[in-house]
């Protein structure tokens, strides 16, 4: 069981928009504690995605975005493209385990 | 631009200590930075280890804090991880991390490649 409670999977077809859930509690992302995205292509290292809730990496597109409200984050992704299909994790910081924590990860299909 | 590469034995045995070494380039490992390890078992999510300042200072996910220890060697600009008493659950690709950090915050790039390390007899 994760600490961050992630969807398992979502799909949409290209050009779609999708968004990808974050859940977590008072002692992570409830306390105020930032949001990040991973991006991990199949048999590759995660990439990050967004860090500090929405603020993307030089080089990722702006179809991705981050927000956060209460003790959930959301990743959306829009225009869809076919590359865009991934397992995308959120990660944070809990203050109960004084570490990072990551959710269980949502596999992105693209019909 | 900093790369990391992790290097060790692919097969440990159980009960053994795995042994990992993350080789930092195109940076000092005595920068103003936390480094940190990550492992993914086959097909599963993510899950973080610990980290390391370059002072020596570590911090170890609660449920591996008894078998875990990073250390780092700044004259060869490396980090390392062994894992004690391991068994067929450690078995896992195990990725070094660069920790970027704000007051409130902390966040993992760039990441080595991983290294698949396999507990078996």
């Amino acid at each position: 069981q994760s600490v961050l409670t992630q969807p398992p999977s979502v799909s949409g077809a290209p050009g779609q928009r999708v968004t990808i859930s974050c859940t977590g509690s008072s002692s992570n992302i409830g306390t105020g504690y930032d949001v990040h995205w991973y991006q991990q292509l199949p048999g590759r290292a995660p990439k990050l995605l967004i860090y500090v809730t929405n603020n993307r990496p030089s080089g990722v597109p702006g179809r991705f975005s981050g927000s956060k409200s209460g003790t959930s984050a959301s990743l959306a992704i829009t225009g869809l493209q076919a590359e865009d299909e991934a397992v995308y994790y959120c990660q944070s910081y809990d203050s109960s385990l004084s570490g990072s924590v990551f959710g269980g990860g949502t596999k992105l299909t693209v019909l | 631009q900093v790369q990391l590469q992790e290097s060790g034995p692919g097969l440990v045995k159980p009960s053994g200590t795995l042994s990992l070494t993350c080789a930092v380039s195109g940076g000092s490992i005595s920068s103003s930075n936390w480094w940190s390890l990550v492992r993914q078992p086959p097909g599963k999510g993510l899950e973080w280890i610990g980290e390391i300042y370059h002072t020596g200072i570590t911090n170890y996910n609660p449920s591996l804090k008894s078998r875990v220890t990073i250390s780092v060697d700044k004259s060869k600009n490396q980090f390392s991880l062994k894992l004690s008493s391991v068994t067929a659950a450690d078995t896992a690709i195990y990725f070094c991390a660069k920790i970027l950090e704000t007051g409130t915050s902390s966040w993992f790039d760039p990441w080595g490649q991983g290294a698949l390390v396999t507990v078996s007899s």
